[in-house]
């Protein structure tokens, strides 16, 4: 079974500008959250998407939004970048039934805001 | 609101010397969930055990153990023998136990260097 996948790996975007990024979930798996990752610190929740509609919310901005798709997959966008915005951005995807599983993390999109 | 500390920054050991991590959290839940995690160079996290807030039985796999203390709220980790692959971040986390929504709090991770 494929993992989760995130794309781009790296990407460079200017102050002001805005971002979209994806990310395909594990097989069998219909809930997907976004953390960021602050260089050298542990990653934030940012938020989740179950059944397509946003399931909880971290301490972010509403410049943060995101969407998830029939086939579970899912999107992070970014608008009005700032410096601050650079981060390694995470999602995982678990399966119903979180209670019996860890979440299975991608490798990241690393962002940086010029 | 949960919060997870991790007070080791960093840890620097020569091969097959023994690393504990410690870890610390704070919650009001009576039902929760406590995770390690792996971050190697490459980014991705990689889970390495699971342990619910009714289960204080310590385990043992492999080279890695774990002992949860629910009194002092502690829930540290071991690698026995370190070798040079287990270089890398290490992430103590908590969640609750909601039917949904759950979000995991992360600490600020220690990292292991594992020197040959």
């Amino acid at each position: 079974e494929t993992g989760v996948t995130q794309s781009p790996t790296h990407l460079i975007k200017t102050r002001g500008q805005q971002v979209t990024l994806r990310c395909s979930s594990q097989s069998g798996h219909n809930t997907v959250s976004w953390y960021q990752q602050a260089l050298g610190q542990g990653p934030q929740f940012i938020f989740q998407y179950y059944r397509e509609e946003e399931n909880g919310r971290g301490n972010f901005p509403p410049r943060f939004s995101g969407l998830q798709f029939p086939n579970y997959s899912s999107e992070l966008n970014v608008n009005a970048l700032e410096l601050d915005d650079s981060a390694l951005y995470l999602c995982a995807s678990s399966p119903a039934g979180f209670l019996n599983y860890g979440y299975t993390f991608g490798s990241g999109t690393r962002l940086t805001v010029v | 609101a949960q919060k997870v500390t991790q007070a080791q920054t960093e840890i620097s050991v020569v091969e097959k010397e023994d690393v504990t991590l410690d870890c610390v959290y704070e919650t009001r839940d009576t039902t929760y969930y406590l995770f390690w995690y792996k971050q190697p160079p490459s980014g991705e996290l990689v889970f390495l055990i699971r342990r619910n807030s009714f289960d204080e039985q310590n385990e043992i796999s492999g080279r890695y153990s774990w002992n949860f203390q629910k009194s002092t709220s502690s829930f540290n980790f071991t690698i026995t023998a370190s070798q040079v692959v287990d270089s890398a971040v290490y992430f103590c986390a908590l969640s609750e136990a909601k039917a949904a929504g759950n979000k995991l709090t992360f600490g600020g991770g220690t990292r292991v260097l594992v020197k040959p």
